[in-house]
């Protein structure tokens, strides 16, 4: 079974851009979540999507947005970038059911300068 | 506030050695998760821990919960190099929304 997929793998913005992140899942699984880790904060919950309905969002500005589509695929949105954005994104999917145990993609670092 | 701690931040230990790591929780939960992360790299799943007094262990590591005082331990029994990594638990309060704590850096000395 393939593991959950992220493109970009890497992405080098500048302040002021915009810039869309690409998540899919493995096959069957129905939620998917978002994470930014950086060194300063750590691990933090961005949003989390289940059959294309956004059920949770973490603490962050409405420059983070995202989606789902019908095949699970995720996509995460953020505009009008800033410096404290640059951070790895972790995609996770689970079948958000029984164990609810989520797999993690190898991420996307984001660099803005 | 939900919260997850985690400590040691950092632990440097010799081949061979034991050692304990613990993870404390803020507020009830039944699902607790352990992962592992080495430099550059993304989250690998180690533990799925969901009932009071489970246990679960793959090789060296040994994972526990109890719900009871919010606490869970990774136990790391002779370690050997390859087991240097970042070690990071993880809570769901209750909806699918993990709160990580702040990880522990292992180091293992040969």
């Amino acid at each position: 079974k393939a593991g959950v997929t992220q493109t970009p793998r890497y992405l080098i913005k500048t302040r002021g851009q915009q810039v869309t992140l690409s998540c899919s899942p493995i096959s069957g699984h129905r939620s998917v979540s978002w994470y930014q880790q950086t060194p300063g904060q750590g691990l933090q919950f961005l949003f989390e999507y289940f059959s294309e309905t956004q059920r949770n969002k973490g603490n962050f500005p409405g420059r983070f947005s995202g989606r789902q589509f019908s095949n699970s695929r995720s996509e995460m949105n953020v505009s009008t970038l800033e410096l404290g954005d640059s951070a790895l994104y972790l995609c996770a999917s689970s079948t958000g059911t029984g164990t609810h145990e989520q797999y993690f993609g190898p991420g996307t670092r984001l660099t803005v300068t | 506030e939900l919260k997850v701690e985690q400590n040691p931040l950092f632990l440097s230990m010799q081949e061979g050695k034991n050692y304990t790591i613990y993870c404390n929780y803020s507020t009830t939960s039944d699902r607790l998760y352990w992962y592992r992360q080495d430099p550059g790299k993304s989250l690998e799943s180690l533990f799925v821990l969901l009932s009071n007094g489970a246990v679960k262990q793959e090789g060296r590591l040994m994972a526990s919960l109890d719900t009871k005082a919010r606490l869970s331990t990774l136990h790391i029994t002779a370690a050997v190099h390859d087991l240097s990594a970042t070690y990071f638990c993880a809570v769901d309060f209750g909806n699918e929304k993990l709160t990580f704590g702040t990880g522990t850096r292992l180091t293992i000395i040969p």
